[in-house]
């Protein structure tokens, strides 16, 4: 199974700044998703992170609030932009890999992020 | 579209009691339907996966099943231990790899 590294794996901002999120698999893969967690929450997806491609955002998401980089197979940074105290969330991001004759699916530690 | 329920949302039993938990999906056609555990403040670990021509797997004590046709997965977890407090997510995977996650169910086991 695929190992995932995320980068932060917290940290605390001020309203109105921004964050990257770093995602770091050990094979590689094509399909790269990132997810976020609201607190008491379960998990919504926010895009598909496509390499040499722009990112597919969900409905709810934006990419000028969400900027997604992809540069290759192993590797994707999310950006949180403009964050305010609603962005406050685990934010994980996940890879499919087929095995076993199927897709399974398997997620980094997450990001945890305060704003104040 | 797709949704998600897990019954109940929240469960607490002692330890070597047997937990079932309840999963629920309101569109039959999925890919696969994947068990997931999640600790406090932590990433989701894969339990259990289940291609949607399969009816269960299992894993140690752990056996989830899968009835397409009514849109439902149950997850078993025999003699249960402290060790496996935790919040349990179902989540049904489509065809182009997106995952649709239930609520969770957060499970304690009590020594």
């Amino acid at each position: 199974s695929a190992v995932i590294s995320q980068k932060p794996s917290r940290d605390i901002c001020q309203r109105g700044t921004s964050l990257t999120i770093q995602c770091q698999v050990d094979s590689q893969v094509t399909m790269m998703f990132w997810y976020r967690q609201q607190p008491g929450q379960s998990l919504t997806l926010i895009a598909t992170a496509n390499q040499g491609s722009e990112a597919t955002y969900e409905s709810g998401f934006v990419i000028d609030k969400f900027p997604i980089s992809r540069p290759n197979l192993t590797f994707s940074t999310l950006t949180v932009s403009n964050m305010s105290p609603e962005d406050s969330s685990i934010y994980l991001c996940s890879v499919v890999e087929f095995e076993s004759s199927t897709d399974t699916q398997y997620f980094g530690p997450g990001t945890r992020l305060t704003v104040l | 579209k797709q949704e998600v329920t897990q019954i109940p949302a929240a469960l607490s039993v002692p330890e070597g009691e047997n937990l079932v938990l309840n999963c629920s999906f309101t569109d039959s056609a999925i890919y696969n339907l994947q068990w997931f555990r999640q600790d406090p403040g932590k990433g989701l670990t894969s339990l259990l996966l289940i291609q949607s021509s399969q009816r269960e797997q299992t894993s140690g004590r752990l056996n989830a099943s899968l009835d397409k046709s009514s849109g439902r997965s149950t997850l078993y977890i025999a003699a249960s231990q402290p060790g496996d407090s935790a919040t349990y997510l179902c989540a049904v995977f489509d065809s182009w790899g997106k995952l649709q996650f239930g609520a969770g169910t957060q499970v304690v086991v009590t020594p």
